[in-house]
């Protein structure tokens, strides 16, 4: 099975800052990852797939990029509805399907 | 657009069998999507469980395989899942989601509201 890292667990982050969560596959994946992002007591919301693809209505500050085992999820400027759980997923091996465990970006 | 919503016991005893269905509306089950169920604990965090085409083609984690069934049921546009001799470890919020695949690309979208289902006598 491939395994998802994501690094760090938790973020400790001020509104208005940049912000760069980092995913990394155990092996290749090519582009083939989508982000998520969850708050409490909600379903994940999709972000970005195809590593860097933002699906119309997500806003344009966050960004993915990478390809390969090595992955991020840039947020430019935090907003407070930022402050959640972020998951990457690969799509490449299948199946499963895996998930990384989550990075919570909390607020400093 | 397509909405998903998960129904079923929130509670089964240790050894018996978990069921849950997922209704979706807004759409139709027979487009060219998979229909997944993903469950989530503290522990394990997001847990793909298996996925069915509306043919009834389905494709399972291979963990959990052996005591996993979805199937679909394409005149009440409802798929299911269940899930056999469970024990505390399946205690989970359980998602049915959409998993569209375009242009070389998938993702999970949309995904129901969530089930919490727990494994207790």
């Amino acid at each position: 099975e491939l395994v998802m890292t994501q690094s760090p667990a938790t973020l400790s982050v001020s509104p208005g800052e940049r912000v760069t969560l980092s995913c990394r596959a155990s092996q290749s994946i090519s582009s083939n990852l989508a982000w998520y992002q969850q708050k409490p007591g909600q379903a994940p919301r999709l972000l970005i797939y195809g590593a860097s693809i933002r699906p119309t209505g997500i806003p344009a500050r966050f960004s993915g990029s990478g390809s390969g085992t090595e992955f991020t999820l840039t947020i430019s400027s935090l907003q407070s509805e930022d402050f959640a759980i972020y998951y990457c997923q690969q799509y490449n091996n299948w199946p499963p399907y895996t998930f990384g465990q989550g990075t919570k970006l909390e607020i400093k | 657009q397509v909405q998903l919503q998960e129904s079923g016991p929130g509670l089964v005893k240790p050894s018996g069998t978990l069921s849950l269905t997922c209704a979706v509306s807004g759409g139709s089950i027979s487009s060219n999507n998979w229909w997944s169920w993903v469950r989530q604990t503290p522990g394990k965090g997001l847990e793909w469980i298996g996925e069915i085409y509306h043919s009834g083609r389905t494709n399972y984690n291979p963990s959990l395989e052996s005591r996993v069934t979805i199937s679909v049921d394409k005149s009440t546009s409802h798929f299911s899942l269940r899930l056999n001799s469970v024990t505390a470890a399946d205690t989970a919020v359980y998602y049915c989601a959409r998993f569209i695949i375009s242009g070389g690309n998938s993702w999970f979208d949309p995904w129901g509201q969530g089930i919490l289902v727990t494994v207790s006598s």
